[in-house]
């Protein structure tokens, strides 16, 4: 089956910096999201984005399909942004595929 | 976007009993809906794919018999976690696309959670 890979597996940073969080992808996809998952366990839908760039508030996302990465940008990073962050692809193989997650990136923002 | 919800939120029972979770899709229907396990400090994984009408599909290494998958309508999918073990304790997530035409991107949502505890 298709392999994700997030990188850092851990990031440490203070208040208002900026992060920048990739994942790779072993085969072609007709699906990536990006989430956010709380301290309750809830994910939180971040970005759809199998091609293209978004961008919402602070955070913005870029993949680039033809080789096979995405990353998400958080700027003016706030404690709030904390929790782990995981990325999710769909193989482009047709029908209704659930999606494979990356192991996620763990975000701590001091203040 | 879509909302997916799940109950119970939290479940503790005694090893040999089973425990049924529910994953409602409130303002679409579903045809496919997806349930996800996850253990402490780890990433989902995909236990199967409920399908209405029809029998679930299990990735490997995913007892059935284990976890009954129902799918009996179109807003509502059920996982029972049948004579539940301590090593069944986790947080079950389930997720589905809203698929009503003209609101399909293919994107998923996702359910609160139910997390599970079998002393």
């Amino acid at each position: 089956g298709i392999q994700v890979e997030q990188s850092p597996p851990d990031l440490i940073l203070q208040e208002g910096a900026n992060s920048t969080l990739r994942c790779n992808f072993s085969d072609s996809v007709n699906n990536l999201q990006w989430f956010h998952q709380n301290p309750w366990g809830q994910l939180i839908n971040l970005f759809y984005i199998p091609s293209g760039t978004k961008q919402n508030g602070r955070l913005s996302a870029t993949t680039v399909a033809t080789e096979r990465y995405s990353l998400l940008y958080i700027s003016s990073s706030q404690t709030t942004d904390s929790g782990v962050y995981f990325c999710a692809v769909a193989d482009s193989g047709g029908g209704a595929d659930g999606l494979t997650f990356g192991k996620g990136t763990h975000l701590i923002i001091q203040p | 976007g879509a909302v997916v919800s799940q109950h119970p939120s939290w479940v503790i029972c005694k090893s040999g009993t089973s425990v049924k979770i529910e994953c409602r899709s409130l303002d679409f229907q579903a045809t496919t809906m997806f349930w996800y396990r996850q253990f402490p400090k780890q990433s989902l994984m995909l236990m199967a794919t409920s399908n209405e009408g029809s029998k679930a599909t299990y990735e490997q290494g995913v007892e059935k018999d284990k976890f009954l998958i129902n799918h009996a309508s179109l807003t509502l999918s059920t996982l029972t976690v049948t004579s539940a073990h301590p090593e069944d304790s986790s947080f079950y997530i389930c997720s589905a696309r809203d698929q009503r035409a003209g609101r399909d991107t293919g994107e998923l949502f996702f359910g609160e959670g139910s997390r599970l505890t079998v002393l």
